[in-house]
């Protein structure tokens, strides 16, 4: 029972390398969300997903792109990474918008950015 | 200004010893408190959800609660194994009629044998 599923678990970026985090959930979901979590910090939504072939943007969407690749996968994508995207990211799911179901979270990205 | 605040920031406790965490917010509109469960590097893990004042959930030690200003989680007579942040997050409609999410910064629970 997978859940949610996040590749990589860690990696590490020099300023202005890019990379593209993936994100895969198999519960069927329709909404798939992208967020950072920094100390001292509540969770922050970057992109979203509220249906296939659809993104907005978050409350932090600036330095980031997204993907909403099929029903399943949800990709978030740092074109110039830079030292204030250091932090762990956390892809979700859920069957319907927000706050009218709960958030299936993955075990997050730790990228670090030199 | 913070619209979900969380406290204490830290609890220490021996096990056994029962204690309440806060989530206080102040939205308008509210449509949902959801309550999180995060292991260290581990993504959260869902709780509960209350919608409405007086609504209480309650699952083994745990148990929440809501009320017009903000929400408790109780937590009865903890194991070391419930040593844990606890996350809140009040999802609500905006002025504008869109609907957002806000997640609180946590509190850390650990609880000593």
């Amino acid at each position: 029972n997978a859940g949610v599923t996040q590749t990589p678990k860690f990696q590490v970026l020099k300023t202005g390398q890019s990379m593209t985090l993936q994100c895969a959930q198999d519960m069927n979901h329709n909404s798939m969300y992208w967020y950072r979590q920094d100390p001292g910090m509540g969770l922050r939504l970057i992109y979203y997903s509220a249906s296939e072939g659809t993104t907005d943007k978050g409350e932090v969407p600036n330095g980031y792109n997204v993907s909403r690749l099929n029903k399943r996968e949800f990709s978030l994508r740092l074109e110039s990474a830079a030292p204030s995207q250091t932090s762990v990211y956390f892809c979700a799911s859920n069957s319907r918008r927000l706050y009218n179901s709960p958030l299936h979270f993955g075990n997050g990205t730790r990228l670090t950015v030199t | 200004e913070d619209q979900v605040t969380q406290s204490p920031e830290a609890l220490r406790l021996q096990e056994g010893e029962s204690s309440s965490l806060n989530c206080s917010y102040t939205v308008s509109g509210l449509r949902g408190l959801f309550w999180y469960r995060q292991d260290p590097g581990k993504g959260p893990e869902f709780l509960f959800t209350l919608y409405s004042a007086g609504e209480e959930k309650e699952k083994e030690r745990l148990k929440a609660t809501l009320t017009k200003k903000e929400s408790f989680l109780h937590i009865t007579a903890p194991k070391p194994e419930d040593s844990a942040t606890y996350l809140c997050a009040v999802g609500f409609t905006t002025q504008g009629g869109s609907e957002k999410l806000v997640f609180g910064k946590g509190t850390k629970l650990t609880v000593n044998p």
